[in-house]
């Protein structure tokens, strides 16, 4: 059991680069999200799905596209990077419902020049 | 609306000593609150959490946490910190058709 897991670990891109991040979840969750954290902010939510080709946006969607054309694959896009989304993403996911514990993959450290 | 407000930003305890983190959070449904750790260059994994069912949680390595609604507190405790306590910890509240929310995060350092 693998868990949640993102790939890859560490990118460095120049602005106006576009990258996906892919995370992937072999628990058969049914909700998943997208996280950034940065310094003194704690985590705020990017955009987040209840389930096989839904998502909605969080918090702080704005420069950010996702998909979910699988259920157990949350996709990340940058089609512009900017500095301003320079972070650490992490992806989650949690069984039905908001009340329910998140599980959370390793992380993805971005960079944009 | 909700949110969680962490108090301290760095928090510094001696081997041994208790460890104290504050959350308070503001709901305006009854909410569920929970308890996450990070160590370094990890994903967050939940230490514990709160849904109504007893106001005293015990959680994974020792800690614990009261759900004192008087004082819309969920304060984590540890009776005696030890080193691989040394984390940066977060405080999260949810509630039905409510996103989570995180706060901002507590660092953790553990004194020899």
């Amino acid at each position: 059991n693998a868990g949640v897991t993102q790939t890859p670990k560490f990118r460095v891109l120049k602005t106006g680069q576009s990258m996906t991040l892919l995370c992937a979840q072999d628990m058969n969750h049914e909700y998943m999200y997208w996280y950034r954290q940065d310094p003194g902010m704690g985590l705020r939510l990017i955009h987040y799905s209840v389930g096989e080709g839904t998502t909605a946006k969080g918090e702080v969607p704005d420069g950010y596209n996702v998909s979910r054309l699988k259920k157990q694959n949350f996709l990340l896009g940058l089609e512009s990077a900017a500095p301003s989304q320079t972070s650490v993403y992490f992806c989650a996911s949690s069984i039905a419902s908001e009340l329910n514990e998140q599980f959370f993959g390793p992380g993805t450290r971005l960079t944009v020049l | 609306a909700q949110s969680v407000t962490q108090l301290g930003s760095h928090v510094s305890v001696s081997e041994g000593a208790l460890v104290l983190l504050r959350c308070n959070y503001s709901s305006s449904v009854p909410p569920y609150l929970f308890w996450y750790v990070q160590y370094p260059n990890q994903g967050l994994q939940l230490l514990l959490k709160y849904t109504s069912a007893a106001t005293l949680v015990k959680g994974i390595n020792g800690f614990e946490a009261e759900f004192k609604k008087s004082e819309t507190s969920f304060h984590l405790t540890k009776p005696s910190a030890h080193m691989s306590d040394a984390a940066e910890y977060f405080c999260a509240v949810s509630g039905i058709y409510q996103k989570v929310t995180f706060g901002t995060g507590t660092k953790l350092q553990v004194i020899p």
